[in-house]
């Protein structure tokens, strides 16, 4: 089972930022936050990941609670494209093992013109 | 670069029979994963293989079997195919186990 929870829906106007939360209040030290999205008949694209510091690269911005309880997925100028499911994910982050993805529901964002 | 490559597309079998769908990964990654996506759900991991070997499996019967090959592209079989087993199958690839995985745009099987 996933170890997230998100909101099934969200809107957002386009130019505008776009914040995703995710709950993860069970997240244990070793496990790192991933995001992904998928957009209608495509696979799911990887976004960004962290484990405590905030993060940012080309597509968004990962903000990590102090308490590693939730975090928010920033999207800082929502476009149209940008329209997918948003998956959220905790996972272990080694190379031995298995490490797969276990993914949720995840949260369905529009973008509205 | 060239990202994940999945084939074929679309395939459409009937119940009872087998299947094969092929995955290649991107350079040099060594991992190869994969998932099954019915409509309206996330991903399910089926596999993950590592340097050729089977690293772990997901709750699937034995009817699904998989390989990867020395040049890390993999391969998923399944036999005895089902109306259930109708989904999207997507393969996704991670230079080593424990970094961000890449997807594919995956295979559409759909049974009849």
């Amino acid at each position: 089972d996933a170890k997230t929870t998100q909101p099934p829906s969200m809107d957002c106007a386009e130019g505008r930022a776009a914040n995703l939360p995710c709950n993860h209040s069970t997240i244990s030290g070793n496990e790192y936050v991933y995001w992904y999205r998928q957009i209608h008949s495509q696979g799911p694209q990887y976004i960004i990941h962290g484990l405590k510091n905030n993060e940012t690269n080309e597509m968004a911005s990962l903000i990590i609670t102090e308490d590693r309880k939730s975090s928010t997925l920033i999207l800082p100028h929502a476009t149209l494209r940008d329209t997918a499911v948003y998956y959220c994910i905790v996972r272990v982050a080694m190379n031995s093992g298995n490490t797969p993805l276990v993914f949720g529901k995840g949260t369905r964002l529009s973008v509205i013109a | 670069d060239a990202g994940v490559t999945q084939s074929p597309t679309h395939l459409i079998k009937t119940r009872g029979q087998h299947v094969t769908l092929r995955c290649s990964p991107i350079s040099g990654h060594k991992s190869v994963s994969w998932y099954q996506q019915v409509l309206g759900q996330g991903p399910q991991f089926i596999f993950q293989y590592y340097e050729k070997e089977e690293r772990g499996r997901g709750n699937f019967p034995d009817r699904f079997s998989a390989r990867q090959f020395p040049n890390y592209s993999s391969e998923l079989n399944v036999n005895a195919l089902l109306l259930g087993d109708s989904a999207l199958y997507l393969c996704a690839s991670s230079l080593e186990r424990h970094q961000p995985q890449h997807f594919g745009d995956g295979t559409r099987l759909s049974i009849l």
